[in-house]
């Protein structure tokens, strides 16, 4: 059974900082992995999909790696904003479904 | 293009009542899957569906039921309420494994 893990489950960081968030999965036999960013009581938001052919991708500030035979994935933040104050989740897809198995997610919080 | 488009938003039911929720996903996508999110749970995977048929199922009971229409659109009815029903159900749509979008979800509350 797939498990996915999140941690820290919280991090308090300044403006600016670059910054790391891991995410460690128990089956390295996906089909990719996705990233995603929920504000209080929304929806989730895409931040990037890597395939499980794929090393990183990236979109602007952000790039996410995936390590499939170690069974991590990191998403990198480079200068963070207040405005990147969110939870942050990453789930994996495996083969023959599209159900996604998520971590608990990191509630970051970026103080101005 | 609109994204997904799940409604109602916000419902308050009473436990032993039954609720259907809606969810129109983006045009062109075919595949619709379901997960509820609660605090200690976290997000579970429900059910997916592809061009009306049913592909997976979560370990939920069968309370929780869903369907898929010719036109992709989604609804998920839930029987019987109970008060462990409360959470936010999302629904996701995608092309066909790949990225999935998801709505802004309905935030259930069952008193």
């Amino acid at each position: 059974k797939q498990e996915v893990t999140q941690i820290p489950a919280a991090l308090s960081v300044p403006e600016g900082e670059n910054l790391v968030l891991n995410c460690s999965f128990t089956d390295s036999a996906i089909y990719n992995l996705q990233w995603f960013r929920q504000d209080p009581g929304k929806g989730l938001t895409s931040l990037l999909l890597i395939q499980s052919s794929q090393r990183e991708q990236t979109s602007g500030r952000l790039n996410a790696s995936l390590d499939k035979s170690s069974g991590r994935s990191t998403l990198y933040i480079a200068a963070s904003q207040p405005g990147d104050s969110a939870t942050y989740l990453c789930a994996v897809m495996q083969g023959g479904s599209e159900k996604l198995v998520f971590g608990k997610g990191m509630k970051l919080t970026v103080n101005p | 293009k609109a994204g997904v488009t799940q409604t109602p938003r916000y419902l308050i039911k009473t436990r032993g009542q039954q609720v259907t929720l809606s969810c129109s996903p983006i045009s062109g996508h075919r595949s619709v899957s379901w997960y509820q999110q609660t605090p200690g749970q976290g997000l579970q995977f429900l059910f997916e569906y592809f061009s009306e048929t049913q592909r997976n199922k979560g370990n939920f009971p069968g309370r929780f039921s869903g369907r898929q229409f010719s036109n992709s659109r989604s609804e998920m009815n839930v029987s019987t309420l109970e008060l462990g029903d409360s959470a936010l159900y999302l629904c996701a749509s995608s092309l066909n494994y790949y990225e999935q979008y998801f709505g802004p979800g309905t935030r259930l509350t069952v008193t």
